[in-house]
């Protein structure tokens, strides 16, 4: 079975300072792994996505995560962080013999503040 | 494109009630998803389709919840007999199969119940 810890339930940071949401997953397949971000009363938006290939990979809004297989982690970065970056971030998993259902983290409030 | 859509937004409804729940997938997009997200959780996957059939169910969903989509586009999730742990998100996606976007879910605004 596949599963996603997500270590930080809140992240508290200051605006322009840089950020790390973590992400770690479970599975004895290979996976395809995810981040995305919701807003307050929002559906979920895809932040980036690796499937194969470079194990960084960039995506919307500055962001980037990078695959480490040896740690079984997926990380989430910004360098440097707007006020409107404030949302509630999901890593997810899938797996790459069955792709079609996601299996979520609990999430990680990131909170910017001025 | 105009994105995934579900109606309605929001429903309150009285235990025992039934309830069904709209959502209108991207329109080249052939698979959809329902997930249901309750306070402080990620989304928790309930159903999938490939066109109109229905290719896996979890075992969260319960014999009072039942999911169509006849014809292979727009998607129904009926409840039955509501009860107040129904109370949750339910959130609708839909992906396609091929090209850039592979294995990415578009998922719509949700539809927040409220069992009372």
């Amino acid at each position: 079975a596949q599963s996603v810890t997500q270590l930080d339930s809140q992240v508290p940071v200051f605006e322009e300072a840089p950020v790390e949401l973590r992400c770690n997953y479970s599975s004895s397949v290979s996976v395809y792994l995810f981040w995305y971000v919701q807003y307050p009363n929002q559906g979920l938006q895809l932040l980036l996505k690796y499937l194969s290939g470079s194990t960084l990979v960039k995506g919307i809004n500055g962001f980037e995560a990078e695959f480490n297989k040896s740690q079984t982690s997926f990380h989430l970065r910004k360098p440097s962080v707007h006020i409107s970056d404030t949302a509630e971030y999901f890593c997810a998993v899938s797996g790459s013999y069955n792709t079609d259902k996601l299996i979520f983290g609990t999430g990680t409030r990131l909170q910017v503040f001025p | 494109d105009t994105g995934v859509s579900q109606n309605p937004r929001h429903k309150i409804t009285k235990r025992g009630q039934n309830v069904t729940f709209r959502c209108d997938p991207i329109s080249e997009h052939n698979r959809l998803y329902w997930y249901r997200q309750t306070l402080g959780q990620g989304p928790e996957f309930l159903t999938y389709f490939q066109n109109e059939a229905q290719l896996e169910k979890s075992r969260l969903l319960s014999d009072r919840f039942s999911a169509e989509r006849p014809k292979g586009s727009f998607s129904t999730l009926e409840i039955q007999r509501t009860e107040q742990g129904d109370s949750a998100m339910y959130l609708c996606a839909s992906s396609s199969p091929r090209g850039p976007t592979l294995y990415e879910q578009y998922f719509g605004p949700g539809t927040r119940l409220t069992v009372t």
